[in-house]
């Protein structure tokens, strides 16, 4: 898989828009590029993901890239229950039966 | 949503016993599954992967006889750590996904599992 390189860790002041890079520049046309987040003691969870456009959900939105080398998480709007570590992850297809490779990503500090 | 329950979600238990962890999908069939370990401070690595009916096939580096995985329905995977000591403590998550395209991977709250 494809490497993703992120910062280590962000603040944000809560009610605040953050903005959560994630860098790619090795992409290839097949990669689908998914973002995961894990609150503290907690497994997981699936924020969003896309492949060229940019994509919604209720959680959050993804910003890609015309050349896909980078993209933005977007959460619009913190709460202190979005403090959690944040993963970029590439995959090769968009089916759901395959093994992620997780990064050290993100730490995201909400400041109230 | 999708849902994976895992179970126990903490276990403490004397150095040289075997540990069984289950993993099961509530409202999904899985014929695959995913188990990761997870040390304080560090990211999810991934151990192996569970197939229904069949063998797992582990990550290198990961001995298979010390953590032996039995997928034997499509709703439940289990994770034996086998002969267990302190550095095998660890956070181990487990996740699955109802396959398909567009599907995301589910994940359970992991087990917190601390040998003394």
């Amino acid at each position: 898989d494809a490497k993703t390189t992120q910062p280590n860790s962000m603040e944000s002041n809560e009610e605040e828009p953050v903005h959560l890079p994630c860098n790619h520049s090795t992409i290839s046309g097949t990669d689908y590029i998914h973002w995961y987040r894990q609150l503290p003691s907690q497994g997981p969870e699936y924020v969003i993901h896309g492949l060229t456009s940019n994509v919604n959900n209720r959680m959050a939105s993804l910003a890609i890239a015309e050349d896909r080398k980078s993209s933005t998480l977007i959460l619009h709007r913190a709460t202190l229950r979005d403090a959690a570590v944040y993963y970029c992850i590439l995959k090769i297809s968009n089916f759901g039966n395959e093994k992620l490779t997780f990064g050290t990503g993100t730490r995201l500090t909400i400041i109230p | 949503g999708a849902v994976v329950s895992q179970h126990p979600s903490r276990v403490i238990c004397k150095s040289g016993t075997s540990v069984k962890i289950e993993c099961r999908s509530l409202d999904f069939q899985a014929t695959t599954m995913f188990w990761y370990r997870q040390f304080p401070k560090q990211s999810l690595m991934l151990m192996a992967t569970s197939n229904e009916g069949s063998k797992a096939t582990y990550e290198q580096g990961v001995e298979k006889d010390k953590f032996l995985i039995n997928h034997a329905s499509l709703t439940l995977s289990t994770l034996t750590v086998t002969s267990a000591h302190p550095e095998d403590s660890s956070f181990y998550i487990c996740s699955a996904t109802p396959g398909g395209s567009n599907q995301p991977q589910h994940f359970g709250d992991g087990t917190r599992l601390s040998i003394l």
